[in-house]
């Protein structure tokens, strides 16, 4: 497509419950970023992928937080057993070429745990 | 650690003002750095920055990079209401990220 979709667009969850978040990285777009943005202050890396590799996930939360991007499927970011500090809108971002170029940026999905 | 620091933090002026938002950075191996301006939702692209002394102009818009003194800044020029926003810089270095900074949040009261 000719822009990153995120979906679902609203999560409400409670806390220990699962979260599933979903991203259509631009079509030709090599590199897929997940971050996280709490109350509108720094965005936070997570991870990153080349096509369906892990390329940095430095960022990344070890104990409840994965990631995925699978051939000829949206990417995923999933959190098992959420926690109230979780909330947050989850932007996913790609980049055509190099990891250093421009980031184009979905909507964000908006993560409220209660 | 990388680091990136924009300032002021805040800034509230009046339509018509020029403003300048700042961007520095405590990133190795810098690649590139690219400005957003983020309203409602996603954040939209404004410029990207990878060569010392070399003004990129968008309208109103423009900026500027300094490597041997690690900063960058964002000049507004006759501001106006549709310009309250925050800036965002982000820092590319030869890793596999890019590091944000906490971003300025500018308001242009009418």
């Amino acid at each position: 497509g000719e822009e990153v979709a995120q979906t679902p667009k609203h999560l409400v969850r409670g806390e220990g419950q699962k979260a599933k978040l979903y991203c259509a990285p631009i079509k030709g777009h090599s590199y897929v970023f997940w971050y996280q943005q709490v109350l509108k202050n720094e965005f936070k890396f997570l991870i990153s992928f080349q096509n369906e590799n892990v390329f940095d996930e430095t960022g990344m939360p070890k104990e409840r937080f994965s990631a995925k991007c699978l051939p000829n499927s949206p990417c995923s970011l999933e959190i098992q057993a959420t926690k109230l500090e979780d909330s947050a809108v989850y932007f996913c971002a790609s980049s055509q070429q190099s990891h250093t170029g421009e980031l184009f940026f979905g909507e964000g999905s908006r993560l409220t745990v209660l | 650690e990388d680091k990136v620091v924009q300032s002021p933090l805040s800034l509230v002026v009046h339509e018509g003002d020029t403003v300048t938002l700042n961007c520095s950075y405590e990133v190795t191996n810098f690649r590139s750095l690219l400005w957003y301006k983020q309203e409602k939702k996603a954040p939209t692209f404004l410029f990207m920055l990878t060569s010392s002394g070399i003004e990129k102009k968008s309208g109103r818009l423009s900026s500027i990079l300094d490597k041997k003194e690690l900063f960058s800044i964002l000049n507004i020029t006759a501001t106006q209401t549709g310009d309250s926003a925050i800036y965002l810089c982000a820092w590319g270095n030869y890793g596999q990220n890019f590091v944000f900074g906490p971003g300025t949040r500018l308001s242009v009261l009418p």
